[in-house]
C-alpha cells in the first residue's frame, strides 16, 4: 500500500539552484529510501536512511529524517538539467520488508 | 553490479491476448522479486511477491487469476496478463530483492499497450 505522500507534486527551477522535496509517511519505520525515475524508465537508487539516522550525503544530495513528525526531505543542490526526473520516497517496515512508495515529486530543471 | 532486465521493453497487444513480461537478475540470484504497476505520472503500486519456488502473494486488489506470475530459477520472474483489457494498459516494473531485504534493484520497465 502507498503510505508516503510527497510535495510539492512539480518542481520547477533554474540550473544551479537547490532542489528541495519533501516526503511524509504514515507508519513507523525501518529504512527509507529515495530514488530518482527519468520518463518512461525504471528506478534509480539515490540514498537510503536507516530509521535511527538524522541526516545523509551522498555528492550534491542530501537527506533528513524526522521520525517524530515521519518526515524526509531530499535537497538537491546546484541541480543540473539532468537532475529532470521524478523522485519518489520509499519506506520499508520492521515487520514488512515490501517497499510502500510516496506519490513522487517532479523535479524540471532549466537551462 | 545488481543488474535487473526485463523484457520486452514495450508490447502492443489486442484486447482479449495474453502477454507474457520477463524479469531476470543479470549478475545476481533473487529468491523474491516484485512486481509493480505505474500509471502515468502515478507513483509505483506494488501488485504481487514472487517467491522462488513458491506461490507469489498478490496485493490486495489484484487478480491473480489475471496477472500469473512464475518464478521458476532463483534469476527469472515472469508476469503473465491474460485476457488482456485496455485498463490494462500500463507500465510494469519489477524488482528483485539483493542481500538485504529492503534493497531492491529495479528493471527498467515494460510498457503494455492494450488496443
Amino acid at each position: 500500500s502507498q503510505q508516503g505522500e510527497e510535495d510539492p507534486q512539480a518542481l520547477s527551477i533554474q540550473e544551479g539552484e537547490n532542489a528541495t522535496m519533501n516526503c511524509s509517511y504514515k507508519t513507523s519505520i525501518n529504512n527509507l529510501q529515495w530514488y530518482r525515475q527519468n520518463s518512461g524508465r525504471g528506478l534509480v537508487h539515490l540514498i537510503l536512511i536507516r530509521s535511527n539516522e538524522r541526516e545523509k550525503h551522498s555528492g550534491r544530495l542530501r537527506v533528513t529524517l524526522d521520525t517524530s513528525k515521519k518526515s524526509s526531505s531530499l535537497l538537491i543542490t546546484a541541480s543540473r538539467a539532468a537532475d529532470t526526473a521524478s523522485y519518489f520516497c520509499a519506506t520499508d517496515g520492521w515487520d514488512d520488508y515490501k517497499l510502500s512508495f510516496g506519490a513522487g515529486t517532479t523535479v524540471t530543471v532549466r537551462a | 553490479g545488481a543488474v535487473v532486465s526485463q523484457h520486452p521493453s514495450r508490447v502492443i497487444c489486442k484486447s482479449g491476448t495474453s502477454v507474457k513480461i520477463e524479469c531476470r537478475s543479470l549478475d545476481f540470484q533473487a529468491t523474491t522479486m516484485f512486481w509493480y504497476r505505474q500509471f502515468p505520472k502515478q507513483s509505483l503500486m506494488l501488485m504481487a511477491t514472487s517467491n522462488e519456488g513458491s506461490k507469489a502473494t498478490y496485493e490486495q486488489g489484484v487478480e491473480k487469476d489475471k496477472f500469473l506470475i512464475n518464478h521458476a530459477s532463483l534469476t527469472l520472474s515472469t508476469l503473465t496478463v491474460t485476457s488482456a483489457h485496455p485498463e490494462d494498459s500500463s507500465f510494469y516494473i519489477c524488482s528483485a530483492e539483493g542481500e538485504r531485504r529492503y534493497e531492491q534493484y529495479f528493471g527498467p520497465g515494460t510498457r503494455l499497450t492494450v488496443t
